[in-house]
């Protein structure tokens, strides 16, 4: 079955450093990728999603410079927290899907970064 | 490898009867499972989840049911109402992973009214 990774599985920082997450589909190729921030009463919350080769759409109320995705490749999609403070602090998840996601494709999710900013 | 399977891609149910979707997983040192759901262009939203050290767990409708010799849950809805139409996901957890997430694939619901 298909699987997407995410490296690291966890990262400790500093406030104001960036930290890049990465997610990569490793058996099949990712036409789209969603990253997810997991909420209180473990609600995963959509904040954006990027198709390979153009620009992420960002959901609303999600910093587009705070929180940079880049989806180079066809199995690879990154997410940077630029700047990053305590708040920022959460668990990361992303998805990956070989059609647009939306249209009932199955969507196959990574096993989420978790990130402690000190 | 999948470590969390759900088999069946879709599901059609009757509305006001049961509706019940399965899960499996492989790995024997998941101790928390979770169930969410989820519906078009929205991040999936947590419904309800069991330890291992529990076999059932209630939440009005919904139910999960947790059998860990045959590595195996369910969750049960009823009776089941066209709202309930959606996307489910499976989860697992380990202490030992970090409680890193392994999701299913999903299966997806319709409750025909």
């Amino acid at each position: 079955g298909a699987v997407v990774s995410q490296h690291p599985s966890w990262v400790i920082c500093k406030s104001g450093t960036s930290v890049k997450i990465e997610c990569r589909s490793l058996d099949f190729q990712a036409t789209t990728m969603f990253w997810y921030r997991q909420f209180p009463k473990q609600s995963l919350m959509l904040m954006a999603t990027s198709n390979e080769g153009s620009k992420a759409t960002y959901e609303q109320g999600v910093e587009k410079d705070k929180f940079l995705i880049n989806h180079a490749s066809l199995t690879l999609s990154t997410l940077t927290v630029t700047s990053a403070h305590p708040e920022d602090s959460s668990f990361y998840i992303c998805s990956a899907s070989s059609g647009t996601g939306f249209g009932g494709e199955t969507q196959y999710f990574g096993p989420g970064t978790r990130l402690l900013v000190l | 490898d999948q470590q969390v399977k759900q088999n069946s891609p879709s599901l059609s149910v009757q509305e006001g009867r049961i509706s019940i979707l399965n899960c499996d997983y492989t790995n024997s040192m998941f101790d928390y499972f979770l169930w969410y759901k989820k519906y078009p262009a929205e991040g999936p939203t947590f419904l309800i989840s069991i330890s291992s050290i529990k076999d059932k767990n209630e939440d009005g409708r919904f139910t999960v049911f947790l059998n860990k010799s045959a590595k195996h849950l369910s969750l049960h809805i009823v009776p089941s109402q066209p709202g309930d139409s959606a996307v489910y996901f499976c989860a697992a957890s380990a202490v030992r992973y970090f409680n890193q997430f392994y999701f299913g694939t999903g299966t997806s619901l319709t409750v025909i009214p």
